[in-house]
């Protein structure tokens, strides 16, 4: 299965702390995706980082890249009760087309 | 306005039943998806249509028939529904094929088959 893994599966921070997200794939990529699942609702897309970029930032959300160990990670800094929800990683092999494979989930719960 | 939306948002049914899903994008994407997450919130691609045309079809039983009436229309068909159907439905559009395209995703549909 092409299909990514996430650790962790679940994450529990205090309402300032910073969230690490990992998620780490199999074959080669043409880019990664990071999205957000807030309960009951559709997944909104966070952040798009291409194979050949190791980096890329957004607001308060940091995407590393790293092709050789085939792993990403999401880092949210000074975390909100908003940004309870989860998290989820994409990837676009390639040869795969649009075809977006994704990960197993990271569910991260920023209490007050 | 609704970028992507689904119809209905809640669908319970009994079993062997025939049903629809109705999707719409009103981003004048050229591609659309069905993707189907299950209890575990395992996501998981079903198809997906360029302008009006198949061109992803994972491994998914033919009771599972999408039809594209238009480029901003996709519509899922599901015949003689089974328990293992129950989950939730996301259609989903982005501008076109090649790399570097994020997808938009609708709010979902949660199929509950009794």
């Amino acid at each position: 299965s092409q299909q990514g893994e996430e650790d962790p599966q679940a994450l529990s921070i205090q309402e300032g702390e910073n969230a690490t997200m990992n998620c780490s794939y199999k074959t080669s990529i043409n880019n990664l995706q990071w999205y957000r699942q807030n309960s009951g609702r559709g997944l909104v897309h966070l952040i798009l980082i291409r194979s050949n970029e190791r980096e890329k930032h957004s607001g308060r959300l940091r995407v590393t890249l790293d092709t050789s160990k085939k792993s990403s990670s999401l880092l949210i800094t000074a975390s909100r009760a908003a940004d309870t929800a989860s998290y989820f990683c994409a990837t676009e092999f390639t040869g795969g087309g649009n075809k977006l494979t994704f990960g197993t989930g990271t569910q991260l719960k920023v209490e007050l | 306005d609704t970028a992507v939306s689904q119809t209905p948002k809640y669908l319970v049914t009994q079993m062997g039943n025939d049903k629809s899903i109705k999707c719409e994008q009103n981003l004048g994407h050229d591609t659309m998806y069905w993707y189907k997450q299950d209890s575990k919130k395992f996501l998981k691609i079903m198809f997906s249509y360029n302008n009006k045309e198949l061109i992803i079809n994972e491994t998914v039983p033919n009771r599972f028939s999408p039809k594209s009436p238009d480029k901003a229309h996709l519509n899922l068909h599901i015949n003689s529904l089974e328990l293992g159907d129950s989950a939730v439905y996301f259609c989903a559009s982005t501008a076109g094929p090649g790399s570097y395209n994020e997808q938009f995703f609708g709010p979902g549909t949660r199929l509950t088959v009794l």
